[in-house]
């Protein structure tokens, strides 16, 4: 079965740091691109980059440069979303997703709460 | 930055035809998706490469792209189609989203 399994809901205090994981199974984790995105409670979604699982390459949205680093463990077939300098306007649901010249498949999301 | 606008509401009869845009500049030199997302769930790839359909996604969705618009088009809209609706292109190298739209079906 092709899927992703995202790591549980985080509460985090404002200035912390969040990572959190997205394990892929039932396909070839270094042959399809991994992207984050994350929706604020009654928003939109909104990208955040995305990682080569194959190279460890990386692109991020310029929104997000220097506060998050996306890495992977392809022994394990896990791909990470770390996200810095937590603030309370971070308190959303994020997504990895692959990309299969569209957004094929999708993880069942991760909560994360920022709040002191 | 590029943005993608979309209308925040649409409003369907059953059975009806439903009509969701996703505007932007120059939008139809694009490829654009569409995603549905219900209440609690992940988003769902219903429209790929403006007009192609995922297995599984019924036939009453389609979609188009021409111009600065690109248009998901749901025939016969059903009430499990309830949802709001998503549209994504690429702008050099990175991901866009539109703001999305909630479609009732009432």
């Amino acid at each position: 079965q092709v899927q992703l399994v995202q790591s549980g809901a985080e509460v985090k205090n404002p200035g912390a740091s969040v990572k959190v994981s997205c394990k892929a199974s039932g396909f070839t984790f270094t042959g399809y691109y991994l992207h984050w995105v994350r929706q604020a409670p009654g928003q939109g979604l909104e990208w955040m980059g995305r990682i080569n699982p194959n190279s460890g390459g990386t692109d991020y949205a310029q929104k997000f440069q220097g506060r998050v680093t996306m890495t992977r463990d392809t022994s394990i077939s896990t791909a990470y979303m770390e996200l810095s300098r937590l603030r309370s306007d971070d308190t959303a649901v994020y997504y990895c997703t692959r990309d299969q010249t569209a957004f094929d498949i999708w993880g069942q999301g991760t909560m994360v709460t920022v709040s002191s | 930055s590029y943005e993608l606008t979309q209308p925040p509401s649409v409003s369907v009869s059953p059975g009806q035809t439903a009509s969701i845009t996703c505007s932007g500049d120059k939008l139809g030199d694009k490829y654009v998706c569409w995603y549905l997302q219900k209440p609690g769930q992940s988003p769902l790839l219903v429209i790929y490469q403006g007009s192609k359909r995922p297995s599984g996604i019924p036939e009453r969705f389609s979609g188009s792209n021409s111009g600065n618009t690109a248009t998901l088009t749901i025939s016969g809209t059903q009430a499990m189609d309830e949802a709001d609706y998503f549209c994504q292109a690429w702008d050099s190298s990175t991901v866009v989203f539109g703001g999305g739209t909630n479609l009732t079906v009432l």
